[in-house]
């Protein structure tokens, strides 16, 4: 069965450093990895995706997320986060049948 | 605004009574989504169409949750007899092609509060 983990409930860091947040995925056959996130009250927004070619990939926000095949994971990151960065994040899987297998999401929190 | 819309934003209701939620979905996207997320947790897939067609519908969609998508545009989600347990953000999310590989585009929710 297809699943997401995204190890750690909540991060932590400071304005200015380097963020990263995990996941990792479970799936047969080649991933469809996607990345959300979630302001309070609000729907998720799309930040990017991971179908194939090059492993780093680049999205919305300065957001960019590293494939690693044999690790089985795919990490958001940002070179210098912000404040306005703090939210929810989703990692999720999409299946060949389109539904999305979605982590149960890591808090950011960004601290001046 | 030519995102996905969802209306009501917020529905309080009385346990039993009957609810329905509405979906516009970015125009021309064939394919429209219902999710179900609980506090805490990620969404959970619910059910999908790919235009008036209900392609699939999770185990988690009981007898009393029914959705359509009657003109291949809009959608209702209707939950009967609503349950204390039934309270949740609802999301609609909607992708343009049929393809595994189309991004799905969020609404905002439906939070509803069951009491």
């Amino acid at each position: 069965a297809q699943s997401v983990a995204q190890p750690e409930d909540q991060v932590n860091v400071a304005e200015g450093n380097p963020l990263t947040v995990k996941c990792t995925y479970s799936v047969s056959g080649n991933p469809y990895l996607f990345w959300y996130v979630q302001y309070p009250n609000r729907g998720l927004q799309f930040l990017l995706k991971y179908i194939t070619g090059d492993n780093l990939v680049k999205g919305s926000y300065g957001f960019e997320a590293e494939f690693n095949k044999s690790q089985t994971s795919f990490h958001l990151k940002k070179p210098s986060a912000l404040v306005s960065d703090s939210a929810l994040y989703f990692c999720a899987v999409r299946r060949g049948d389109n539904k999305l297998i979605f982590g149960a999401g890591t808090r950011l929190a960004v601290h001046p | 605004d030519t995102g996905v819309s969802q209306d009501p934003r917020h529905k309080i209701t009385k346990r039993g009574q009957n609810v329905t939620f509405r979906c516009d979905p970015i125009s021309e996207h064939n394919r429209l989504y219902w999710y179900r997320q609980t506090l805490g947790q990620g969404p959970e897939f619910l059910t999908y169409f790919q235009n008036e067609a209900q392609l699939e519908k999770s185990r988690l969609l009981s007898d009393r949750f029914s959705a359509e998508r009657p003109k291949g545009s809009f959608s209702t989600l209707e939950i009967q007899r609503t349950e204390q347990g039934d309270s949740a953000m609802y999301l609609c999310a909607s992708s343009p092609l049929a393809g595994s590989t189309d991004t799905q585009y969020f609404g905002p929710g439906t939070r509803l509060t069951v009491l």
